[in-house]
């Protein structure tokens, strides 16, 4: 069955980076896209950017345009995402989801990882 | 960037009753919306893709409509389990975006 199993809880100091992991089981990784939306406390969904994993192609929201990467290793079926000069704004869950066409949206998503930004 | 606006942003309903829930995008995303169910502590569940299909394996009092500004959620027949929030999402244009949320609760 397939499965999206993100890496745990981070807590990182305001300006540091951090880099969660999205394991991908149960299907061919190199033939969906992976996106990652996180979600602060009692706030709405938001997204992030997305991978082609197929080529490594991204595209990222203008918001984080500056501060986040989001690579994959298809030997590894794992995608990642980098989130640069931390601050306590990026406090969130962040979830990365299986794109199962441009038309049909995110069909499995991952755990959720929670990221604490705090000095 | 398209705002996504819900309405209403939270609802109180009993089990059986009928369910309409309005997402309006500041610009025209043709038919690129979906909705999402998301419960505490998990991840959103897809409900609806491209405006009105339902995935399989989601129950049929689920149906979604609209096009162009403006979509609605309809649940015919609460359940217990679809006590819940609702997003809606738009992936006609970067940034995609999601409404704020519903929050389904019950009465």
């Amino acid at each position: 069955q397939v499965q999206l199993v993100q890496s745990g809880a981070e807590v990182k100091k305001p300006g540091a980076s951090v880099k969660v992991s999205c394991k991908a089981s149960g299907y061919t990784f190199t033939s969906y896209p992976i996106h990652w939306v996180r979600q602060a406390p009692g706030q709405r969904l938001e997204w992030m950017g997305w991978i082609n994993v197929g080529n490594g192609n991204t595209r990222y929201s203008q918001k984080f345009q500056d501060r986040v990467t989001i690579t994959r290793d298809t030997s590894a079926t794992t995608a990642y995402m980098d989130l640069s000069s931390l601050r306590s704004e990026d406090t969130a869950v962040y979830y990365c989801a299986r794109e199962e066409g441009y038309k049909y949206g995110y069909d499995y998503w991952g755990q959720g990882t929670l990221v604490t930004v705090s000095s | 960037d398209i705002q996504m606006t819900q309405s209403p942003s939270s609802l109180s309903a009993s089990v059986g009753d009928r369910v309409t829930i309005t997402c309006r995008a500041s610009q025209g995303i043709k038919n690129d919306l979906g909705w999402y169910q998301q419960k505490p502590g998990k991840a959103p569940k897809r409900l609806i893709y491209g405006t009105s299909s339902l995935p399989s394996g989601v129950p049929s009092r689920f149906s979604g409509s609209g096009s162009g500004t403006a979509f609605t959620l309809t649940i015919s027949s609460l359940q217990p389990e679809d006590f819940a929030t609702y997003y809606c999402l738009q992936r006609n244009s970067y940034p995609y975006t999601f409404g704020q949320g519903t929050k389904l609760e019950i009465k």
